[in-house]
């Protein structure tokens, strides 16, 4: 069971925005950075965002996150059906010593 | 270019044991934790395990703790994660995965293919 909690979908038109939530706690969000990943069907995690906003090269800047207290949020803006993925977020929690994965986010592309 | 692949997954009886391998290649081994994130058919990442570059210090899930046992190999650039007591549970594809830095934080940059562990009688 996730201690981090995302919404289990979201969906939106081609060329809108979406934005994925991602709650945790102090001990997780709160106090450690935050990593967002990108994963299609059959394949391994993409790393799209570390230390709470940057993004690896590579990374197009329609991908943006941000970090408010115990919770972060990704943004994915003029969104494309190539976007169509699952979107987990990740931290360290502090108090468990283990890293933490959110329960994952389908993305659709109406 | 940085290569990570991992091996020995497979199919094992309920209680039996399996050690995975994850070569590495394409970067300074020691400058990196790493970790063993695994996967549910069907379900969301789990991470599993992370060890240090130097691989002084090691941390579980809850989950895994006392039957698995994370370890590097430095002068062969490998990871490796010992399961025993193997669970129906623990099914799920193991990615090895490279952590943006020397100490585990779970920010993972480059990951594995993956390799399925069946655990069913």
């Amino acid at each position: 069971q996730s201690v981090l909690t995302q919404p289990p979908s979201v969906s939106a038109a081609p060329g809108q925005k979406v934005t994925i939530s991602c709650s945790g706690s102090s001990s997780n969000i709160g106090n450690n950075h935050v990593s967002w990943y990108q994963q299609f069907p059959g394949t391994a995690p993409k790393l799209l965002i570390y230390d709470n906003y940057k993004r690896p090269s590579g990374i197009p800047d329609r991908f943006s996150a941000s970090k408010s207290g115990t919770s972060a949020t990704l943004g994915i803006a003029g969104l494309q059906t190539g976007d169509e993925a699952d979107y987990y977020c990740g931290t360290w929690d502090s108090s468990l010593s283990a890293g933490v994965f959110g329960t994952g986010t389908k993305v659709t592309v109406l | 270019e940085v290569q990570i692949l991992e091996s020995g997954g497979g199919s094992v009886q309920p209680g039996g044991s399996l050690r995975l391998s994850c070569a590495a290649s394409g970067f300074t081994f020691t400058s990196h934790a790493m970790n063993w994130v695994r996967q549910a058919p069907g379900e969301g990442l789990e991470w599993v395990s992370g060890i240090s570059g130097t691989g002084a210090s090691t941390y579980y899930a809850d989950s895994v703790k006392g039957r698995f046992t994370i370890s590097r190999d430095n002068s062969r650039n490998t990871l490796y994660l010992q399961m025993n007591s193997l669970r129906a549970e623990d099914t799920a594809i193991y990615f090895c995965a490279r952590e943006l830095v020397v100490v585990a934080a779970t920010q993972l940059d480059h990951w594995g293919q993956g390799t399925l562990v069946t655990v069913s009688s």
